[in-house]
């Protein structure tokens, strides 16, 4: 029944490591998205992705790599993990004409 | 660019009163869509109710209803009969209505926590 889901939940793990966090929907969208929550509950948008087209690439170091094997998937590569990295970061999705965007659980990053 | 500003960090209301909370956005832009999203301890993101701002008619979801006023750019959440669970982070939003990446993606202001006291 879950809409949108992301694994893991909860990521800890060392600076200078790489990490990879999932996202699928299955609510039959055809864009996703990432966002960074950090620790003062600040939102903001990362990439998105539309039918695995990237539409979407804000500001963000390139240590971050988005990727999309297809539109119901959308994967978070981060490398040599730093500690300012640690935040929650949601996946979200929503159809590209529609305005509402649902979003996954979050997955809290912890860089020790 | 546009901006949205929540100017309340934090609220408090009695369980059944009602509390508003307040937003402010700017946008030289004539379409767009209006949120407001509520994050609990859980950290979910929750859609609470949303505005087309082409539409004069404010936006009601049950005790939830927002009060629209686009010429002044305020967009505010009114929630009536204040329940415990009713507790979170309630962020407003905006996203263009126009086509095209960036157009896409919400811009969210920095929240409001409120505090529902039994």
């Amino acid at each position: 029944d879950t809409a949108v889901s992301q694994t893991p939940k909860y990521l800890v793990t060392q600076m200078g490591n790489d990490k990879s966090i999932k996202c699928e929907q299955n609510l039959g969208h055809d864009t996703m998205y990432w966002y960074k929550q950090d620790s003062k509950k600040f939102l903001k948008i990362m990439f998105s992705y539309n039918n695995k087209e990237l539409i979407i690439n804000e500001t963000v170091p390139n240590r971050f790599s988005p990727k999309s094997p297809d539109k119901a998937h959308l994967n978070l590569h981060i490398n040599s993990l730093e500690l300012g990295d640690s935040a929650v970061y949601f996946c979200a999705s929503s159809r590209r004409r529609q305005s509402e965007q649902y979003f996954g659980p979050g997955t809290r990053l912890t860089v020790t | 660019a546009q901006t949205v500003t929540q100017s309340q960090p934090e609220m408090s209301v009695q369980e059944a009163e009602t509390v508003t909370l307040s937003c402010t956005y700017d946008t030289s832009e004539s379409d767009y869509y209006l949120f407001w999203y509520k994050q609990p301890p859980s950290r979910q993101m929750i859609l609470v109710i949303r505005q087309e701002a082409y539409k004069q008619q404010n936006a009601t979801e049950n005790r939830f209803s927002v009060n629209f006023q686009k010429a002044a750019k305020s967009f505010s959440l009114k929630i009536s009969d204040s329940q415990l669970g009713d507790a979170a982070m309630y962020f407003c939003a905006y996203r263009s209505g126009y086509s095209g990446g960036s157009n896409y993606k919400l811009t969210f202001g920095k929240g409001t926590l409120l505090t529902v006291n039994p």
